[in-house]
Order: structure tokens, then C-alpha cells, then sequence
């Protein structure tokens, strides 16, 4: 079973409008984190937010939130005011605990075009 | 700034061939990753390791083996290329477990 999933392959956005980026996830261990990462065409991986299990509050950085609603085991990024710059592939990742190990499993992306 | 270095950029191997994948980090973080990166599939879990002489396996070990003696360098070994493997693979490291993940910028293997 699908551990992370992203159902957007693709997105088309204007620049200037705001973007949701969805996450669902699937986990027993109570005790878990989120991240999210951008890829740009260059290929390069680029940490953007975390948000813990236990985080009462959604995370922000600058331009990126995390709407996390736990109990629908969702985690989508929202882009504000989106840029050109923010064209690239974006991935959901979750680190659980699994038979004693604390690994790292990505969702398989979603690739965002802003248009000007 | 975390620095994770992945030794070559582009390799072409032929099947049958041993490979061998190098990663050097310079912030003395214990844990380390190898993924592989397949279009529609995301990144996979090839193996990782917590410290020195440590290692785990991840999602898709098949094939593949690794090698960490030293803190700071964590090898990937395809001890016989496949075709299956031609991939894009990335290596990562972090100081915790909650912190993020330091990408190198990968190695892209074509296997012919």
C-alpha cells in the first residue's frame, strides 16, 4: 500500500495565484513528520517545510504552509502568491518509525508550471 | 552549509558491470540515504545507515549493497548492472530525525 500520495501528476497555475499541492499519507506510528521538497529542472532537492506529528500548529515558511489536518491524514503545501521561479517537481515525504528504523518515503510528485 | 557530494554526475556502465556510487557529506551528520529517482515513482528507498558500519534496508535493497567505514562516506555497489537499473540516484544525509534531508545532486546511471 501506498505509504505517501500525491494524485496531482500535473498542475497549471497563473502567477500570482495561490496553489494547493496535495498529501495524503498512511501511518500507524504516532510519532511522525512531514516534509516537503522542491525539485527544480536543475534537479536539485530543496527542503521547504516540516511539520511534526505533535505540532499543534500548522508550519509556515515564508511563502509555504502546510495545511496538515491529521485526522483526514493529510498534509497539502500551499504556494501563496505563486512565482515563476516556483515551476518545478514537489514532493510529500513522511518519516515514520518501522520495525525499529526511522525511514524516509516520498510520494511520487507533482509537477507544477505557473504561467505567466 | 551542508555540503553532499556525490562523486560523479553522469556514469555509463554495461550489464554485468560493478558499480560503484560514491557520497562524501562534510557536517558529521550520522545518517545517511541512497535513493533512486524513476519518473511517476518518486524517490525509493534503496538503503541507509545510522552510523559507521551500520546499514539498513530500505524499500528496494534488491541489487544492491553498501558500504560506510567512514562517518563521512556512504557507497552505493551495484555488484552486477542490470538494465533495470539505469536511474537517476541521489544520496542524502541529516542530523536528526527531525531534521531535513541534504541532497547531493545526483548521479545518473545508464546501464546499456
Amino acid at each position: 500500500a501506498q505509504k505517501i500520495t500525491q494524485t496531482q501528476p500535473g498542475m497549471f497555475v497563473q502567477e500570482k495565484e495561490a496553489v494547493t499541492l496535495d498529501c495524503t499519507y498512511d501511518t500507524s506510528d504516532p510519532s511522525y513528520g512531514l516534509f516537503w521538497y522542491k525539485q527544480p529542472s536543475s534537479g536539485e532537492m530543496i527542503f521547504l517545510i516540516y511539520q511534526g506529528s505533535y505540532d499543534q500548529q500548522n508550519a509556515t515558511e515564508g511563502r509555504y504552509s502546510l495545511n496538515f489536518q491529521k485526522a483526514r491524514k493529510s498534509a497539502n503545501l500551499v504556494i501563496s502568491a505563486s512565482q515563476l521561479g516556483d515551476s518545478a517537481m514537489y514532493f510529500c515525504a513522511m518519516r515514520e518509525r518501522l520495525q525499529g528504523a526511522q525511514k524516509l518515503v516520498f510520494g511520487q510528485g507533482t509537477r507544477l508550471t505557473i504561467n505567466p | 552549509d551542508v555540503k553532499v557530494t556525490q562523486s560523479s554526475r553522469y556514469l555509463v556502465k554495461r550489464t554485468g558491470e560493478k558499480v560503484f556510487l560514491e557520497c562524501v557529506q562534510d557536517m558529521d551528520h550520522e545518517n545517511m540515504f541512497w535513493y533512486r529517482q524513476d519518473p511517476g515513482l518518486g524517490l525509493r528507498l534503496i538503503y541507509f545507515s545510522y552510523d559507521v558500519k551500520m546499514k539498513e534496508k530500505g524499500d528496494i535493497p534488491e541489487g544492491y549493497s553498501v558500504s560506510r567505514e567512514k562517518k563521512e562516506r556512504f557507497s552505493l555497489i551495484l555488484e552486477s548492472a542490470s538494465t533495470n537499473q539505469t536511474s537517476m540516484y541521489l544520496c542524502a544525509s541529516r542530523a536528526g530525525l527531525v531534521s531535513p534531508l541534504h541532497f547531493g545532486n545526483g548521479t545518473r546511471l545508464t546501464v546499456t
